[in-house]
């Protein structure tokens, strides 16, 4: 694989299931995040990693939850999912640092019933 | 708070020249992005202004006034191809990158 993938790509989900979004780099980035883009908004920030080991909460973290075991993986968990998550959730990645570029994958998109 | 600004739509023609502008209030700077998006694809990183002035890629260029917390970006000779959203982002103080709800620009032949 090149560059970021996500999986599933979509995925319709009953309110107050668990469901883990998958995120995998290969380009040995060091800082990953994960967004969610809502029509009429500009994408917010949920969770981001500066570096494995370390995670961080961004703007709208509430019903999120993510582990960064390695430099590779970055999953997102939404322990309960509620209808107002329904979204298409983009993970990103950067090399890390103070003014770097952050590249994307392909996106989820997510539906909650 | 923290706000970017952006126009919701444009429309241009093929072959013709557009700017799309973005305006921002955030706690600090460190950097502004511009971003491209195609219906269901992902964003693919277009420019990146930290300092005053123009940048220019080829058929794109990005200007950035920090003074006036103002940029803009600029597309010359329009192909059919750069129909999609262009996305405007700022890299605050925290080093987060707020962004802007995107201008969905639309080519007519």
């Amino acid at each position: 694989i090149a560059g970021i993938t996500q999986a599933p790509t979509s995925q319709i989900l009953a309110a107050g299931r668990r469901m883990t979004l998958r995120c995998t780099q290969d380009m040995r980035h060091n800082a990953m995040y994960w967004y969610r883009q809502d029509l009429g908004l500009g994408l917010r920030l949920i969770h981001y990693s500066n570096t494995a080991g370390t995670t961080g909460k961004g703007e709208v973290p509430d019903g999120y939850s993510v582990s960064r075991a390695n430099t590779d993986d970055f999953p997102l968990t939404l322990a309960s999912a509620v209808p107002s998550q329904t979204s298409v959730y983009f993970c990103a990645s950067s090399v890390g640092g103070d003014t770097d570029t952050q590249y994307f994958g392909p996106g989820t998109r997510l539906t909650v019933l | 708070g923290q706000n970017i600004d952006q126009p919701t739509e444009m429309t241009a023609t093929e072959g013709a020249i557009v700017q799309i502008n973005c305006t921002y209030q955030t706690s600090g700077f460190n950097g502004l992005f511009w971003y491209q998006q195609h219906a269901g694809e992902a964003p693919t990183f277009l420019s990146y202004n930290v300092l005053d002035g123009l940048e220019e890629k080829g058929r794109f260029s990005s200007f950035l006034s920090r003074s006036k917390g103002y940029s803009y970006l600029l597309l010359k000779e329009l192909q059919m191809k750069d129909s999609a959203s262009y996305l405007c982002a700022v890299k605050n103080s925290n080093y987060q990158l707020i962004w802007g709800a995107g201008t969905k620009l639309i080519i007519k032949p």
